[in-house]
């Protein structure tokens, strides 16, 4: 089945910096790639999506890129906010199921 | 529409105890999906249902948990017996069709003691 790996697991970085997160996956049949944000004591909320005929996404701040060869995908946010602050989840779609990553906790410093 | 929906937010209830989590999926969603999220493990899918039906329920732990889908606005996971290492957030999930967005509820927080 598929596996996702997500790097790193936490990221600390100063407002107005870029964050950078890393996913990779093992099924080549893949072929949606959402990511999710989760507030504390919330549950995940979609923030962008990419689809495998894609190989890049941009909304506003926040841009992700997708290379099937490789099978990795990133999540780039720009100009950050105290407010970007959360748990970031990667996930790829496999035979209808959404595989999450474990997940990087982003933290942005006034 | 007031979005996936899921009960009791937290739930404390003593080893052995049996426990059912409830979920109503947004209105027209034909996939539902429940997660449960602990540190050590991240996200995992326990099951999935579409169109009501069982899917794929190979994520489901142990044969302590079940779940139903007994019509399209309502979904339980049930743990019978519930053990401390049953402890984690559980989430429902729905979505419309493959390939799109999955809609989280706020989650159920169980702590068995």
């Amino acid at each position: 089945g598929e596996n996702v790996e997500q790097h790193p697991s936490t990221l600390s970085v100063q407002e107005g910096d870029s964050a950078v997160i890393k996913c990779t996956y093992s099924d080549s049949a893949s072929n949606y790639f959402p990511w999710y944000k989760q507030e504390l004591g919330k549950g995940p909320q979609l923030i962008i999506d990419i689809r495998s005929n894609v190989g890049e996404k941009k909304d506003q701040r926040i841009a992700v890129t997708l290379n099937k060869t490789a099978k990795h995908f990133s999540l780039h946010i720009t100009e950050t906010q105290p407010e970007d602050s959360a748990v970031y989840f990667c996930a790829a779609e496999n035979t209808d199921k959404l595989i999450f990553g474990t997940g990087t906790r982003l933290q942005v410093f006034p | 529409d007031a979005g996936v929906i899921q009960s009791p937010r937290h739930e404390v209830t003593e080893m052995g105890q049996e426990v059912t989590l409830r979920c109503k999926p947004i209105s027209g969603h034909n996939s539902l999906f429940w997660y449960r999220q602990t540190m050590m493990r991240g996200l995992e899918l326990l099951i999935y249902f579409n169109n009501n039906v069982p899917i794929d329920d190979s994520g489901m732990p142990e044969d302590r948990f079940s779940a139903k889908m007994p019509n399209a606005s309502f979904s339980t996971l049930k743990i019978q017996p519930s053990e401390p290492r049953d402890s984690a957030v559980y989430f429902c999930a729905s979505g419309l069709r493959k390939n799109t967005e999955a809609f989280f509820g706020q989650g159920t927080r169980l702590t068995v003691v």
